[in-house]
């Protein structure tokens, strides 16, 4: 059964950091990588998506890292700021017959102080 | 805009009573996820839609459970008799380009 892990739960850093969010995922038997945003008692914002044969995405200041082989992945976020504020979650997509379900972790609570 | 919408966004119900969420996609798509939320967890993964075929179903979907995609268009998911277990954000998403999966706003079921 597929798990992912995401640490650190929560984490709080000054404006203009560059910072570092942690997945990882026992079963390297997958589709791809999808990190998202979720502001509170909203949906899921999509952020980056990583195919299993890809290293790594960007998008702005944002870049995803994929090490499939060990089953991790990082989200960097670069000269961050106070709107970064929000819960990052990391999902991996299983399943047979390119099913594509997600499996998430629990998320990694972000607060930018400004 | 992620081009999925669901309603209603909030619903307030006493145990035992159904409800009823929607999932209304701007465009047609292939494929149809739901997932359950709930407070301070990630997604769970309910059920998907291929068009019209509900492919497969999570072992979190009891049999008071039903969800239907008619049409293969917008999709709708019952709660029968429902819990307190059951309050949680439910969530629908599709896959647009690239595999990515966008998801609606949610509907917070709230059971008193």
């Amino acid at each position: 059964k597929q798990e992912v892990t995401q640490i650190p739960a929560a984490l709080s850093v000054p404006e203009g950091e560059n910072l570092v969010l942690n997945c990882s995922f026992t079963d390297s038997a997958i589709y791809n990588l999808q990190w998202f945003r979720q502001d509170p008692g909203k949906g899921l914002t999509s952020l980056l998506l990583i195919q299993s044969s890809q290293r790594e995405q960007t998008s702005g200041r944002l870049n995803a890292s994929l090490d499939k082989s060990s089953g991790r992945s990082t989200l960097y976020i670069a000269a961050s700021q106070p709107g970064d504020s929000a819960t990052y979650l990391c999902a991996v997509s299983t399943g047979l017959q390119g099913a594509q379900k997600l499996v998430f972790g629990q998320g990694t609570r972000l607060t930018i102080n400004p | 805009d992620t081009g999925v919408s669901q309603d209603p966004r909030h619903k307030i119900t006493k145990r035992g009573q159904n409800v009823t969420f929607r999932c209304d996609p701007i465009s047609e798509h292939n494929r149809l996820y739901w997932y359950r939320q709930t407070l301070g967890q990630g997604p769970e993964f309910l059920t998907y839609f291929q068009n019209e075929a509900q492919l497969e179903k999570s072992r979190l979907l009891s049999d008071r459970f039903s969800a239907e995609r008619p049409k293969g268009s917008f999709s709708t998911l019952e709660i029968q008799r429902t819990e307190q277990g059951d309050s949680a954000m439910y969530l629908c998403a599709i896959i647009l380009a690239a595999d990515t999966q966008y998801f609606g706003p949610g509907t917070r079921l709230t059971v008193l």
